[in-house]
C-alpha cells in the first residue's frame, strides 16, 4: 500500500495566479499520476510525473499551463498556471505501485475566482 | 491511447436487488482492470480487480467478469444495500498509466 500526503485540501485563488499543488508518498514509486476531477464527473488524467525525467501530458493537458516536478521517488508538485475559473476543480495525485491498485492522495479542491 | 467507456451513467435499485455496471476499453495493451467507489468528498477507494488472464473474480458480494477479446468487463454487485449508494468507476490499466471510465452514480432505495 502507499500513503499520500497531498496539500493544499482546498484554495481559493484570483484569476491569473498559480497554485502549486504538493504530493508525498510514504515510499517510493516510479511514477505518479496526477488528475482532475470536475464536480460530478470522472477523474480525467492530466501528467504521469517521472523521476529524472520530464512529465508525459495526456491529449489536453501542456506543460506550461500544468507544469509538473518530481525532484525524487516520493514527492512531485503540479502547479495550475494563468488560472481561470474553468480550472476550478478537485485534482488528485495518485501512485500504483506495481501496476495494481491505485491510491490517492486527499485531493485539493481549487476554486478561481 | 486508452479509452474506457462505462454504463449505465446513473442507477437505482431496490435495495437486496443485483447491480450490473458494464465498461468496454480500446486499448489491447491494457492488463489490469480495477472498480473504485467513491462516497461524496472522498477519494476513490478500490472495491476490486481482475489481470487480463483472468475471466471472474469473485469477492463475497461482488464479482467482476472481463472478455478480453471483445474488451469489455463488468462488474456485479448482489443483496445490494443502502451502504452500496455510491459512484463506481472501472478503469484500464495499459503498463503505464490508468484510465478511468466516466462513473455510475448507483443508489439504492431501502
Amino acid at each position: 500500500s502507499a500513503v499520500i500526503s497531498q496539500k493544499p485540501s482546498r484554495d481559493i485563488c484570483q484569476r491569473g495566479t498559480s497554485l502549486t499543488i504538493q504530493c508525498q508518498v510514504d515510499s517510493q514509486v516510479t511514477m505518479m499520476f496526477w488528475y482532475r476531477q470536475q464536480p460530478g464527473q470522472s477523474l480525467t488524467l492530466i501528467a504521469t510525473a517521472n523521476q529524472g525525467s520530464e512529465a508525459t501530458y495526456e491529449s489536453g493537458f501542456v506543460i506550461d499551463k500544468f507544469p509538473i516536478s518530481r525532484p525524487n521517488l516520493t514527492f512531485s508538485t503540479l502547479t495550475v498556471s494563468n488560472m481561470s475559473p474553468e480550472d476550478s476543480s478537485i485534482y488528485l495525485c495518485s501512485v500504483a505501485p506495481m501496476n495494481t491498485e491505485a491510491f490517492f492522495g486527499q485531493g485539493t479542491r481549487l476554486t478561481v475566482v | 491511447g486508452e479509452n474506457v467507456e462505462q454504463h449505465p451513467s446513473t442507477l437505482s435499485v431496490q435495495e437486496g436487488d443485483s447491480a450490473v455496471i458494464k465498461c468496454t476499453y480500446s486499448d489491447s495493451a491494457s492488463n489490469y482492470f480495477p472498480w473504485y467507489k467513491q462516497e461524496l468528498g472522498k477519494r476513490p477507494q478500490l472495491i476490486i480487480d481482475i489481470r487480463s488472464n483472468v475471466g471472474e473474480k469473485k469477492d463475497q458480494r461482488i464479482a467482476v467478469t472481463l472478455n478480453k477479446t471483445a474488451k469489455h468487463f463488468s462488474l456485479h454487485i448482489t443483496e445490494t444495500q443502502p451502504e452500496d449508494s455510491a459512484v463506481y468507476f472501472c478503469a484500464a490499466s495499459p503498463p503505464d498509466k490508468v484510465i478511468f471510465g466516466p462513473g455510475t452514480s448507483l443508489s439504492v432505495i431501502p
